[in-house]
């Protein structure tokens, strides 16, 4: 079992639409989490920073962690077609470390 | 403020032969990290220094990758010899502050070609 799994997509949306983006992890121990965003031919970009559960905003942006299912989200609203792109969630893991374990990436189209 | 800056950007290598990636974290930054994601995969951890210092090696794959940091500034990573599966995009990171609480950020990768 990975430690982060996301489904890679590919997701498809029209212009306007609300987007959510998941991943699941497989240690309750792992306490900080990311969500980068990654363009073609570009390294990934940090969106969002969270630490434990519950809810983190940054205008379009939206980033939500609930512990007690291990599950994280990432929704965009009003999406716009320059968030189309590869989303990839991550965490420091449970150490004091700076590895990040990342999910597999999510890549998402949204049509004008 | 500069980004992390990586070189080159592209390369193309048979197999068998020597490559060294380099990377030049953001002035400042002690934590410099080393990712590689290779085709259909996730973005896996390879090292992690602190200045330096190796603080975790763990991710390196085999004898055949050495990565340096002398001075505890620019860094490269060394695949000698080169073998078809070390194809991918090789990732550079890095962070000020402590490691595990502080935002990396990425350069943008050199991708590497073994043929």
């Amino acid at each position: 079992q990975k430690e982060v799994e996301q489904d890679p997509g590919p997701l498809s949306v029209p212009e306007g639409a609300i987007v959510s983006l998941n991943c699941t992890y497989s240690n309750s121990a792992f306490q900080y989490f990311m969500w980068y965003r990654q363009y073609s031919r570009k390294g990934p970009e940090l969106l969002m920073y969270t630490y434990s559960s519950g809810n983190k905003e940054d205008g379009r942006f939206t980033a939500q962690v609930d512990k007690s299912s291990k599950y994280i989200s990432l929704f965009i609203r009003d999406s716009q077609p320059s968030d189309s792109a590869t989303y990839l969630c991550a965490t420091h893991g449970s150490g004091n470390t700076g590895k990040l374990i990342f999910g597999q990436g999510t890549t998402l189209q949204v049509k004008p | 403020e500069a980004g992390v800056t990586q070189f080159p950007s592209h390369s193309v290598i048979e197999k068998g032969q020597t490559v060294t990636l380099r990377c030049d974290p953001i002035s400042g930054h002690d934590n410099l990290y080393w990712y590689r994601r290779v085709m259909g995969k996730e973005i896996k951890f390879l090292l992690h220094f602190v200045k330096e210092s190796k603080q975790d090696e763990s991710g390196m794959p085999n004898n055949r990758f050495l990565a340096e940091r002398t001075g505890g500034t620019y860094s490269t990573l060394k695949v000698q010899p080169a073998e078809l599966e070390d194809s991918g995009v090789y990732f550079c990171a890095s962070n000020g502050g402590r490691a595990y609480n502080s935002p990396l950020h990425f350069g943008n990768g050199t991708r590497l070609t073994v043929t």
